[in-house]
C-alpha cells in the first residue's frame, strides 16, 4: 500500500517569502499525488495533482509542485507567499491499483507579517 | 466543479445520545465515500469506506457498532455516532471521487466537516 510523508510539522515565513513544503511517498509504481489545504474548521481544497506527464504541476493561488521520482518527492512551493496562505497542507498519496489514498501527517504554515 | 455538502457543520450533544452525519454529493454520483475523523492539530484519519448498496469498509480499530455508516444512494452516506462519548468529539470529514472523470487519478472531494462536541 502506498503511504507518504510529510517531515515539517511547521513551518513559519515572513510574507512575500518563499515557500517549500516537503513530501515524499512510498508506492512500488506510478503516483497519483495531491497537495490538499485546511483552514481552520474547514474540509480540505484541492491545491493541485500529479498522475502523468509534466512533472511540474501548476495549481490555485499560485502553487506548483515537482514531481521528482528519483527522490520519491512531490514538493509544494510558492514563489511569494501570502497572509490568506497561513492554513495546513496535506500531501496524499493515491495509487492506480486501489481507490484509497493517503495522507500525510500535514504541514502547518504560518505567515509572519 | 465537484462539490460535497456535509451537514451538520457542528453539533454539541449529551453523552449517551446518537448523532447523524450527512455527506452529499450533490453534482455527481459517489459508489464511494470516505469517513475520517480528525484529531486537533493532526493528519486525518480513515474511518471507513462507505459503498453504495453494500456494507461500509472499517479500518483497523474502528468500532463498527460504535460508528455506523449507510450509504443508501449514490449521493448519500451517512455515519452515526451511537451512543456518544466525550472522547468521540472530533472533528469528522467525508469525501467522495467522482468517478465519471476517470479512474483512481480522480482527486477527492471533501465535505467542510462537522465538529462534534459530547458533553
Amino acid at each position: 500500500a502506498q503511504s507518504v510523508t510529510q517531515p515539517d510539522i511547521h513551518i513559519t515565513v515572513s510574507e512575500g517569502a518563499s515557500l517549500e513544503l516537503r513530501c515524499n511517498y512510498s508506492y512500488g509504481a506510478t503516483p497519483y499525488l495531491f497537495w490538499y489545504v485546511q483552514s481552520p474548521g474547514q474540509g480540505l481544497q484541492l491545491l493541485l495533482k500529479y498522475f502523468s506527464g509534466d512533472t511540474l504541476v501548476q495549481g490555485i493561488k499560485g502553487f506548483e509542485a515537482e514531481f521528482k521520482r528519483s527522490q520519491s518527492s512531490f514538493n509544494l512551493r510558492k514563489p511569494s507567499v501570502h497572509w490568506s496562505d497561513a492554513a495546513e497542507y496535506f500531501c496524499a498519496v493515491g495509487a492506480m491499483d486501489n481507490n484509497d489514498m493517503r495522507f500525510g501527517a500535514g504541514t502547518r504554515l504560518t505567515v509572519k507579517p | 466543479g465537484a462539490v460535497v455538502s456535509q451537514h451538520p457543520s457542528w453539533v454539541i450533544c449529551k453523552s449517551g445520545t446518537s448523532v447523524k452525519i450527512e455527506c452529499r454529493s450533490l453534482d455527481f454520483q459517489a459508489t464511494t465515500m470516505f469517513w475520517y475523523r480528525q484529531f486537533p492539530k493532526q493528519s486525518l484519519m480513515l474511518m471507513a469506506t462507505s459503498n453504495e448498496g453494500s456494507k461500509a469498509t472499517y479500518e483497523q480499530g474502528v468500532e463498527k457498532d460504535k460508528f455506523l455508516i449507510n450509504h443508501a444512494s449514490l449521493t448519500l452516506s451517512t455515519l452515526t455516532v451511537t451512543s456518544a462519548h466525550p472522547e468521540d468529539s472530533s472533528f469528522y470529514i467525508c469525501s467522495a471521487r467522482d468517478l465519471g472523470m476517470g479512474h483512481y487519478n480522480s482527486p477527492l472531494h471533501f465535505g467542510n466537516g462537522t465538529r462534534l462536541t459530547v458533553t
